[in-house]
């Protein structure tokens, strides 16, 4: 079964302009998740979501950020404007868990967002 | 609230020795896993054990076993036999029953395998 694909790889764009990352889970898996890794800090939860409802979205940093999961398929995150500290590594995972279940998730390989 | 410690930013460990990376937890929840996460250079996320707070044995995964102490709450990663191919960044992390909606990760630690 393909994995959880994240597209693209690498992004280096100017403060300012607008990025936005694509993440396709594993076929069938209801809940989509997005983290971030800003350079040297911990990985920080961004939002879940169940099929295409937003589960929780409390670690979105802010109104510059949008995710979108139309259908339930694959999922977009747009950064507009982008600022520097935006910069990182953008995750995204995907699991089949329902409510309760502790097993871990399947990681993308992840985007790197630099912004100069 | 929960929260994971990885108190070593950096290890160097010997080929062919084994190392521990350290790793606590605090949380209120009864039910909870924890895991850890092994991110080489390329940038994956790569899945490598799972403890169930309620599992009476340790995991073990090949060279990869978890040192678990639930009244001492740490989770600690013990990697035998050290390969060169095992330097990375690694992550501890914890998701509770309760609050499944997000996996917490430790701030990581920097492994590096020298020949």
């Amino acid at each position: 079964e393909a994995g959880v694909t994240q597209f693209p790889s690498h992004s280096v764009i100017e403060k300012g302009q607008t990025v936005t990352l694509r993440c396709d889970p594993i076929s069938g898996h209801d809940n989509l998740y997005w983290y971030r890794r800003v350079m040297g800090k911990e990985i920080k939860f961004l939002l879940h979501f169940v099929k295409e409802s937003k589960q929780d979205e409390s670690g979105m940093p802010n109104n510059r950020f949008l995710a979108e999961r139309t259908g339930g398929t694959y999922s977009t995150l747009k950064v507009q404007p982008a600022e520097l500290e935006d910069s990182g590594v953008y995750f995204c995972a995907s699991s089949q868990g329902i409510a309760g279940d502790l097993y871990g998730y399947t990681f993308g390989s992840g985007t790197r967002l630099t912004v100069v | 609230a929960q929260k994971i410690t990885q108190t070593q930013p950096g290890m160097f460990v010997q080929e062919k020795e084994a190392v521990t990376l350290d790793c606590t937890y605090d949380t209120s929840d009864p039910s909870y896993g924890l895991f850890w996460y092994k991110q080489p250079s390329s940038g994956e996320m790569i899945f490598l054990i799972y403890q169930g707070s309620y599992d009476q044995q340790n995991a073990t995964e090949g060279r990869y076993s978890l040192n678990f102490q639930k009244a001492r709450k740490s989770a600690n990663l013990v990697i035998s036999a050290s390969q060169l191919g095992d330097s990375a960044m690694y992550f501890c992390a914890m998701r509770a029953r309760y609050n499944n909606n997000d996996m917490r990760f430790g701030a990581g630690t920097r492994l590096t395998v020298k020949p």
